[in-house]
C-alpha cells in the first residue's frame, strides 16, 4: 500500500535557525508531491508542489523542497525560521492507483522559539 | 472569489442524531473530496467525487453518505452520529481527478458527538 511518513510529530527550532521537516513516501510509480501548511483553526494551504519538473521546488514564504527519487524523499527546508512559521505541516502524495487519490502524512507541528 | 466554503464551522450532536455538512466551491472544479482530520493521523479520505452524479468511497467511508447533484456542491451526511465521528472535517476541490494542481481546502467543520 502507498504511504507517506513524516519523521517527527513535533519539531522545535530557534528563530533564525534552519527548518528541516522530513517526508518519505512509498510508491512504485512517479508521484506528484505536495507540502501544505495549516495554521490554527484553518484549512490547509499549499506551500509547494512537485509534478515531475525540476527536482528542487521553491514555494511560498521562503520554503523549498527537493525530490530525491533514490531516497523516496521530499524534505521541506527553510534557511531561517520566523515566528510566523509556527504551524502544522503536511506532506502529501498523489498517485494513480486506479484513480488519482491524495495520501497525507500524519503531520509535523513546528514550534519556533524566540 | 470565495474558493471552498464549508458550513457550519462548529457543531455539537448527540449520539444517534443525523446531520449534513455543507461544502460549496465556486471554481468550477470537477473533483471534490471530504477528509477527516484526527490528531496524529493526518487527513483521511472519506468520500470523493470526480464530477456531478459520480461519487466513490475513500479510506474511511463507513457512517457517511455523499451525493453530487451539481458541480458546485458536495454535502456529507452523517446518518447516525457516533462518538468516533468526533473530528474536524475538511472539504477540498481541484480541477480534475488527474490534475497536477493542488487541492483547495475549506476552513473545516469541527464536529463533536456527545
Amino acid at each position: 500500500a502507498q504511504s507517506v511518513t513524516q519523521l517527527g510529530s513535533h519539531v522545535s527550532v530557534s528563530e533564525g535557525a534552519l527548518v528541516l521537516l522530513r517526508c518519505n513516501y512509498s510508491s512504485s510509480v512517479p508521484p506528484y508531491l505536495f507540502w501544505y501548511v495549516q495554521y490554527p483553526n484553518q484549512g490547509l494551504q499549499l506551500l509547494l508542489k512537485y509534478t515531475s519538473a525540476a527536482t528542487l521546488v521553491k514555494g511560498i514564504n521562503g520554503f523549498e523542497a527537493e525530490f530525491k527519487k533514490s531516497e523516496t524523499s521530499f524534505h521541506l527546508t527553510k534557511p531561517s525560521a520566523h515566528m510566523s512559521d509556527a504551524a502544522e505541516y503536511f506532506c502529501a502524495v498523489r498517485i494513480n492507483t486506479g484513480g488519482f487519490k491524495t495520501i497525507f502524512g500524519a503531520g509535523t507541528r513546528l514550534f519556533v522559539k524566540a | 472569489n470565495a474558493g471552498v466554503t464549508q458550513t457550519p464551522k462548529f457543531q455539537v450532536l448527540k449520539t444517534g442524531q443525523s446531520m449534513t455538512l455543507q461544502c460549496a466551491q465556486d471554481m468550477n472544479h470537477e473533483y471534490m473530496s471530504w477528509y477527516r482530520q484526527d490528531p496524529g493521523m493526518g487527513l483521511r479520505l472519506i468520500h470523493y467525487s470526480v464530477g456531478a452524479g459520480i461519487t466513490d468511497q475513500g479510506e474511511v467511508p463507513n457512517g457517511y453518505n455523499v451525493s453530487r447533484s451539481t458541480t458546485e456542491d458536495f454535502p456529507l451526511r452523517l446518518l447516525s452520529a457516533a462518538p468516533s465521528q468526533t473530528s474536524v472535517y475538511f472539504c477540498a476541490s481541484r480541477p480534475g481527478q488527474d490534475s497536477k494542481q493542488p487541492q483547495h481546502f475549506g476552513d473545516g467543520t469541527r464536529l463533536s458527538i456527545l
